[in-house]
């Protein structure tokens, strides 16, 4: 079954303890993207990847890290976590091309930094 | 920055009716998609037009575009309960990475 997998699905850690959401998909696509959403202000994404060792900033960069060594996985990395960083976050990808962009989504991480 | 904004930001109707949600954005584009959420779950893909398109359908679901107003309009026809969600619309331009607006909440009376 084609998908996006993120884990884990829900997380509570505290301030500055340096935390990894994992992000897979089984798609063979390109493009990956992690967003995260807030009340109110709707999906912002944070870093995106067009494909192997190539990421770029989105939004909503700064306290992310993000790499991409193998083209199924795309992990974010939370180095120094702070409660702005509470939201639910969310992995897509898509297979770029110019017909289709049609994105798939992981089921969300809710993370909580208190 | 998101491109897409969506209209109205909350939408209450009652089964049967028609539900109808616009999304204006500001840039050129190559496609624009709408995508729906069930609560605290991830996107799903609902739709997508192409620039060059007008008008596309998909069951209970039309889409319009508009690029000379930078606007689209998602129409869902004889709307049940189980289409309550939140919708947003994507937009994808140069570089095909998609960009969400701020989402209609829709609630569908029963």
């Amino acid at each position: 079954e084609a998908q996006v997998t993120q884990n884990p699905r829900y997380l509570i850690t505290v301030t500055g303890k340096k935390l990894t959401v994992t992000c897979s998909q089984n798609m063979n696509h390109e493009y990956m993207s992690w967003y995260r959403q807030d009340p109110g202000l709707g999906l912002r994404q944070i870093y995106y990847s067009m494909n192997v060792e190539v990421t770029d900033k989105g939004d909503v960069p700064e306290g992310y890290k993000v790499s991409r060594k193998e083209k199924r996985n795309f992990p974010l990395i939370l180095e120094s976590p702070s409660p702005n960083q509470t939201s639910l976050y969310f992995c897509a990808s898509s297979l770029r091309t110019y017909m289709n962009t049609e994105a798939f989504f992981g089921q969300g991480t809710r993370l909580t930094v208190v | 920055s998101q491109q897409g904004e969506e209209d109205p930001q909350a939408l209450s109707i009652q089964e049967g009716e028609n539900a109808t949600m616009n999304c204006s954005y500001k840039t050129s584009i190559n496609n624009l998609q709408w995508y729906r959420q069930n609560s605290g779950r991830g996107l799903v893909h609902l739709i997508l037009i192409r620039s060059n398109e007008r008008e596309k359908h998909s069951g209970r679901l039309r889409v319009t575009l508009d690029t000379s107003k930078k606007s689209s309009s998602l129409l869902i026809t004889a709307s049940r309960a189980a289409d309550t969600a939140s919708y947003f619309c994507a937009t994808a331009g140069g570089s095909y990475i998609p960009t969400f607006g701020r989402g209609t909440s829709l609630i569908v009376h029963p």
